[in-house]
């Protein structure tokens, strides 16, 4: 079966700009997760979706970060302005419901200058 | 809530020595147990998983880990080290929250393996 897709691989921005990260999950998974994963760090959730409801938002900086997972399937993930501190690596997981594993996608590194 | 715990940022090994890569959980309530390895500039990738099954959880790759509730540890083990397992791995338990679960990680340990 096809994975995680997440693009852009790597994106490079100054700080205030916007940017914004896509994932296609893995058909069928109702599940779709964001992590952040600052550098030295585990990640950490930041969003959780269930079909195109969310589920837990506790963590996400509301200010600044938005996402949306439109038709249930793919989703985009924004953050607007950028901060320094918003250079990590943003993961894409999908899994299907219950307690089933999480299968992640490659990531999106952002590095904010 | 709940929450694992990663003993050691760095763990370093000769090839063909054993592998212990150490994690404590806080839970709860009975919890579901993961361990995700981690290559350069990769996603993480499942290595096991407990689901309140057998305690001894064999993976991919030839890595193991033992629940033991006793000492709330989930600890990772391989018998002999390969160059390919450097990696970072991760330890994870997850939440039900509401019917939906929520995966919560370590810091991680990075595996060092030396010829």
């Amino acid at each position: 079966e096809a994975g995680v897709a997440q693009s852009p691989r790597y994106k490079i921005i100054e700080k205030r700009q916007s940017v914004a990260f896509w994932c296609n999950p893995i058909s069928g998974h109702a599940t779709l997760y964001w992590y952040q994963q600052i550098l030295g760090q585990g990640p950490k959730l930041l969003i959780q979706f269930q079909n195109n409801g969310v589920v837990d938002d506790s963590q996400l900086p509301k200010d600044r970060f938005s996402a949306e997972r439109l038709k249930g399937v793919d989703s985009t993930l924004k953050i607007q302005p950028a901060k320094l501190e918003d250079s990590a690596v943003y993961l894409c997981a999908s899994s299907l419901v219950g307690r089933s594993p999480l299968h992640f996608g490659n990531g999106t590194r952002l590095t904010v200058t | 809530a709940q929450s694992v715990t990663q003993l050691g940022s760095h763990v370093s090994v000769s090839e063909g020595a054993l592998v212990l890569l150490r994690c404590n959980y806080s839970s709860s309530v009975p919890p579901y147990l993961f361990w995700y390895v981690q290559y350069p500039n990769q996603g993480l990738q499942l290595l096991l998983k407990y689901t309140s099954a057998a305690t001894l959880v064999k993976g991919i790759n030839g890595f193991e880990a033992e629940f033991k509730k006793s000492e709330t540890s989930f600890h990772l083990t391989k018998p002999s080290a390969h160059m390919s397992d450097a990696a970072e791995y991760f330890c994870a338990v997850s939440e039900l929250n509401t019917g939906f679960q929520k995966l919560v990680f370590g810091t991680g340990t990075r595996l060092l393996v030396s010829p």
